[in-house]
């Protein structure tokens, strides 16, 4: 089945920096992406969504980027601090009928903030 | 407002055995969802509910049982446990497909 994926596994950056966390999803139906993130023990906490009919959202230090025509999902952290270290996960949903509220994750990308 | 609970948090059973996880959300909310994350990895839907009386199958249902008999529970049941269901589970709550909230989660190890 179709399924959404990260191109790197861990991340590795200084505090201060600007972190880009990408994702890439191979179901053109999907309308809906979320990004998650979850500490060490803890359940995700939703950070961001954005809908297929937008490319761009910015919340609080974070901007999500979606480029329908080649499938990417990018998360954009801004002045990356170390409270920032975590797993990041994006998430689709496919549009309508019965798939709707049924999110299908990536593999998960691990972020470092070395302070 | 405690949002999503689970218990336990922590659990091991013997290959065979039976146990139901629990979870319980005071928000409201009418769609819940039961996932579970094997190490390294991303998130997996075993099942979902959309309302009180509602459920349905998600990626990996087999092995599993659910029943959403109120607005506030939705416990998750485990027949005859395998090394395979060793894994961690996640409830969630939400209004819909926007912006799920999820528990703190339930380690489980099968032996």
């Amino acid at each position: 089945g179709e399924s959404v994926g990260l191109h790197l596994p861990t991340l590795s950056v200084q505090e201060g920096d600007n972190s880009i966390i990408n994702c890439a999803y191979s179901n053109s139906a999907s309308d809906y992406f979320i990004w998650y993130k979850q500490e060490s023990g803890k359940g995700p906490q939703f950070i961001i969504d954005i809908r297929s009919n937008m490319d761009k959202r910015q919340g609080q230090r974070v901007t999500v980027l979606l480029n329908k025509t080649v499938k990417h999902l990018s998360l954009q952290i801004a002045a990356t601090q170390p409270g920032d270290s975590a797993v990041y996960f994006c998430a689709e949903n496919l549009a309508g009928g019965t798939s709707y509220g049924k999110l299908t994750f990536g593999q998960g990308t691990i972020l470092t903030v070395h302070p | 407002n405690a949002g999503v609970t689970q218990t336990p948090k922590f659990r091991i059973l013997k290959i065979g055995q039976s146990m139901t996880l629990q979870c319980t959300q005071d928000m409201n909310h009418n769609y819940m969802y039961w996932y579970r994350q094997d190490p390294g990895m991303g998130l997996k839907l075993i099942y979902y509910s959309v309302g009180a009386g509602i459920t349905d199958k998600g990626e990996v249902p087999n092995g599993y049982n659910v029943s959403r008999s109120t607005t506030e529970d939705f416990p998750l049941r485990l027949e005859l446990a395998a090394p395979s269901q060793t894994s961690v589970y996640f409830c969630a709550a939400g209004t819909g497909v926007y912006e799920q909230y999820f528990g703190p989660g339930t380690r489980l190890t099968v032996t």
